[in-house]
């Protein structure tokens, strides 16, 4: 089945900068990549997704990047705020008439003032 | 969106007892899905619920631990029998949005459990 990988597992930067999550998958036959936002005590979230047939989404700070062929996506948080500090999850699904996710370890962003 | 309701939000159990997780979503969809998401971990699909038929459980999951019911388009329990302290989790349900081709997952808030 598919098996998720999600890097740094924790990440700290400064209020601005940039914050950028690395997933690796490894069914070749997924083909739907979204990131879910879980901040602390809350449900998760969509941030953002991306299909199979696009290399790159974005929307407002927030992109995703896919390659295929390496199986694996990243999300980049651009001018990152201390409201973006919370738990990101990256998850891959075959999209075959339901979402069957499988989702990443998760990576806890803090973004500091 | 989708509208998840669950119940109870949190609860503390006695190891070996059972308890009934509610999920009310606030209109009609075929598949209702039940994850799991254990302290500071991820989250783990436990089973897909179909309305009118049994529950598909993913690997590591049974039913006679994990007990579904789906008695209608809009509602979902999920049971976990026998518990032990490894069972502390958070229990999410699920649903996909409809009509929006996105194929989005929207979560329920939840429900807390911890087993003395």
């Amino acid at each position: 089945g598919e098996n998720v990988e999600q890097h740094p597992s924790t990440l700290s930067v400064q209020e601005g900068d940039s914050a950028v999550i690395k997933c690796t998958y490894s069914d070749s036959a997924s083909n739907y990549f979204p990131w879910y936002k879980q901040e602390l005590g809350k449900r998760p979230q969509l941030i953002i997704d991306i299909r199979s047939n696009v290399g790159e989404k974005k929307d407002q700070r927030i992109a995703v990047t896919l390659n295929k062929t390496a199986k694996h996506f990243s999300l980049h948080i651009t001018e990152t705020q201390p409201e973006d500090s919370a738990v990101y999850f990256c998850a891959a699904s075959r999209n075959t008439g339901f979402q069957k996710l499988v989702f990443g370890t998760g990576t806890r962003l803090l973004v500091s003032p | 969106s989708a509208v998840i309701s669950q119940k109870p939000s949190r609860d503390i159990c006695q190891r070996g007892t059972s308890l009934t997780i509610q999920c009310q979503v606030d209109s009609q969809v075929t598949m209702m899905f039940w994850y799991r998401q254990q302290p500071g971990q991820s989250l783990t699909l436990i089973a897909t619920a179909n309305q009118g038929s049994e529950a598909t459980y993913e690997s590591g999951f049974v039913i006679d631990k994990f007990p579904i019911s789906r008695p209608n388009l809009t509602f979902s329990t999920l049971t976990v029998s026998n518990m032990s302290p490894e069972d502390s989790s958070i229990y999410l349900c699920s649903v996909e949005g409809q009509g929006r081709g996105t194929g989005e997952l929207f979560f329920g808030e939840g429900s807390r459990l911890t087993v003395l």
